[in-house]
């Protein structure tokens, strides 16, 4: 166990919709990144936030955003879907933002857009 | 951009027999970190390179930073079962950019 909560860990829902993807990320973590990982593909990074602000922006597309709670959990919104969005969304965080720092990957939300 | 390779994208192995996956960049790393991904897993991290010509061992693995900083890879000694995975190479060009992942190499081992 990671110590990186996400939920929920399966979401079907139709094209067109909005979903909300949430990670909790490991104790004393301040820094959390959002990932995509298609079928049979690798680890596209999507976003990073650090102490609740933005910090690096990957293939993020302007339907997706994210954002960073006080509490230090994260959120990512997906609106709009699509087919291809279709994929598995891994959180991670570490300590700091500097990326020389391990990331911790948390178990993923697996989305099926029918 | 910076480019991130990693081959074999598919590795069969008998299970005895080694194993090597290398990533190649196309510009000077920072560092690379390698992970290992189970099949319905998530990725969890092996271990961070960083000094030019630094090699790592862990039991059967054997990690190796090349002298330019351009390319790594990742070695196994005899694999067994529990190597079976995708194992992806993280670069990073400098300490605050972003992390950029390689394809991965997906190891299969036959009993």
């Amino acid at each position: 166990d990671s110590g990186v909560t996400q939920t929920p860990k399966h979401l079907i829902t139709a094209t067109g919709q909005r979903v909300t993807l949430r990670c909790s990320p490991r104790s004393g973590d301040l820094s959390v990144y959002w990932y995509q990982q298609s079928l049979d593909q690798g680890l596209q990074f999507l976003i990073q936030y650090y102490n609740g602000e933005e910090r690096a922006k990957g293939n993020i597309l302007e339907r997706f955003s994210a954002q960073q709670f006080p509490d230090l959990h994260s959120e990512l919104n997906l609106s709009s879907l699509e087919l291809g969005d279709s994929a598995l969304y891994f959180c991670a965080s570490s300590v700091a933002p500097d990326r020389k720092v391990i990331q911790y990957f948390g178990a993923g939300t697996r989305l099926s857009v029918l | 951009g910076q480019q991130v390779m990693q081959i074999p994208q598919y590795q069969h192995v008998q299970e005895g027999e080694d194993f090597t996956t290398y990533c190649n960049s196309s510009t000077t790393l920072s560092n690379i970190q390698w992970y290992k991904q189970r099949p319905g897993g998530h990725p969890v991290f092996l271990i961070q390179l960083v000094k030019s010509g630094e090699v790592k061992k862990q039991k059967r693995l054997t990690f190796q930073f090349g002298e330019a900083k351009k390319n790594s890879s990742l070695h196994i000694t005899a694999t067994q079962t529990t190597d079976v995975g995708t194992y992806f190479c993280a670069a990073l060009k400098t300490s605050y950019d972003k992390v950029i992942f390689g394809p991965g190499t997906s190891l299969s081992v036959i009993p």
